[in-house]
């Protein structure tokens, strides 16, 4: 069974400040996405990264696959309260239209 | 810009009774997804589907049922709705495997 262990769970930070997340498997993935969800609503995709050792940049987020396509990251450089949800990644499973997801991280981001 | 809608943000049922989710999309994409959400457990997938009168079985798919009978459109059907399928139910379309669109949800609540 594939899974996406995202850490941590829960960060809350003051605004202005730097924060990373992370999104580990054992398992190789086809592709991984990230999302954002803020309470009430869908998922919201920021970016979707297919190459190993990719790296994409997304205004203030800065989003990288691992070389062996297993893991991912997600840094954000000054935070500010508009970043505030629980960001979700979500690998694409190779062969199948399936996607496995992460069980997420909340972060909260203080003015 | 894709749109993915569900028909109902907030859905309150009785136990027994047949409940039914609707999701549409205007994209013509070929695959849609069912998913619910619980604190603690992440997305889970339900059910999808890559064709039309074509479905797969996710991993919870006991208890509920789909339709797809034009391509826009993906049901959820809870054949006799228990409190323990009270959850936050997200469906989404995807082109491709390398990225999904969500709906903004519906939350059910069974009594």
């Amino acid at each position: 069974t594939q899974l996406l262990e995202q850490s941590p769970q829960f960060l809350s930070i003051q605004e202005g400040e730097n924060l990373t997340v992370y999104c580990n498997s054992s398992s190789v993935f086809s592709s991984l996405q990230w999302y954002r969800q803020e309470p009430g609503e869908g998922p919201v995709l920021l970016v979707t990264v297919v190459t190993g050792g990719e790296v994409k940049k997304l205004k203030r987020l800065t989003f990288q696959f691992g070389d062996a396509r297993k893991d991912s990251s997600l840094h954000i450089t000054a935070a500010q309260p508009g970043d505030t949800g629980l960001y979700l990644c979500a690998g694409a499973d190779s062969g199948t239209y399936k996607y496995i997801f992460g069980t997420g991280t909340r972060l909260k981001v203080l003015a | 810009d894709v749109k993915v809608t569900q028909s109902s943000r907030y859905l309150v049922k009785r136990t027994g009774e047949k409940v039914f989710l609707e999701c549409v999309q205007d994209m013509d994409h070929e695959n849609m997804f069912w998913y619910r959400q619980d604190p603690g457990l992440g997305l889970r997938l339900i059910y999808f589907s890559y064709d039309v009168k074509m479905k797969e079985k996710g991993d919870i798919p006991e208890g509920y049922s789909v339709s797809r009978e034009k391509k826009e459109r993906f049901s959820l059907i809870l054949e006799s709705a228990s409190t323990n399928q009270t959850s936050m139910y997200l469906c989404a379309s995807s082109p491709g495997p390398s990225t999904q669109y969500f709906g903004p949800g519906t939350r059910l609540t069974v009594l």
